[in-house]
């Protein structure tokens, strides 16, 4: 079964550097996501990607972030000077429709800023 | 007020039980419904999207009533492995396309 595959599966950083988060969606999916769940909180979303451009943003996606499709496969989230209150699990997700009735989750990516 | 809200939990139940859940959402913008499942530490997972005609699949049924803005979910004679948390979700437009906007999740513990 495809899946959608993120890595690092954790990472430690210290307060201020600049993190980059990477996810390979599913091959055939156009529409790709960024969530961040903070430890025993709900899971907030971030932002929405369809053909090279940000479709999609919420509040917590300030200056601070930005992502990228780099190549044909990888989506990324780049975190600047990163924050102890950036300390989440950070999924990525694809779909394969518009409207995101299906959505596929990665496994996450596990940031902890100290 | 949330824009999604849930019961607030845990539910521990035995085994075989029917398990309610209950959601509703403020925002009338709201244009799909879903239930997701997440164990923990682990990613969420599509459960079912949920049509006001009402959808079953197995031991589950979810109904969504737009005019009160509800959404449920019953988990009938449940088992061992339904214990995790379960997040009511629901896409909302914005500007551009749409935002997922998910519930804090209700926990399900079933017990032998």
């Amino acid at each position: 079964e495809p899946e959608v595959t993120q890595t690092p599966s954790h990472q430690v950083t210290q307060m201020g550097q600049e993190v980059i988060l990477r996810c390979v969606p599913i091959s055939n999916h156009l529409y790709f996501y960024w969530y961040r769940q903070i430890l025993g909180q709900k899971v907030e979303f971030l932002v929405s990607f369809y053909n090279n451009e940000i479709s999609e943003k919420s509040e917590i996606f300030d200056d601070q972030f930005s992502v990228e499709r780099p190549d044909g496969s990888n989506f990324t989230l780049k975190i600047r000077s990163t924050k102890l209150e950036d300390s989440a699990m950070y999924f990525c997700a694809s779909s394969p429709d518009k409207l995101g009735n299906t959505i596929y989750f990665g496994e996450g990516s596990w940031l902890t800023v100290v | 007020r949330k824009e999604v809200e849930q019961d607030p939990g845990p539910f521990n139940v035995p085994e075989g039980a029917t398990v309610a859940f209950n959601c509703t959402y403020s925002n009338s913008a709201s244009q799909s419904f879903f239930w997701y499942r997440q164990d923990c530490r682990k990613e969420p997972k599509l459960l079912m999207s949920v049509y006001s005609s009402g959808n079953e699949d197995g031991r589950f049924t979810a109904q969504l009533n737009r005019a009160s803005q509800y959404i449920s979910l019953l988990i009938r004679d449940s088992k061992l492995s339904d214990s995790a948390t379960y997040l009511c979700v629901v896409n909302r437009g914005g500007t551009g396309g749409f935002k997922t906007i998910f519930g804090a999740g209700t926990r399900l513990f079933v017990k032998a």
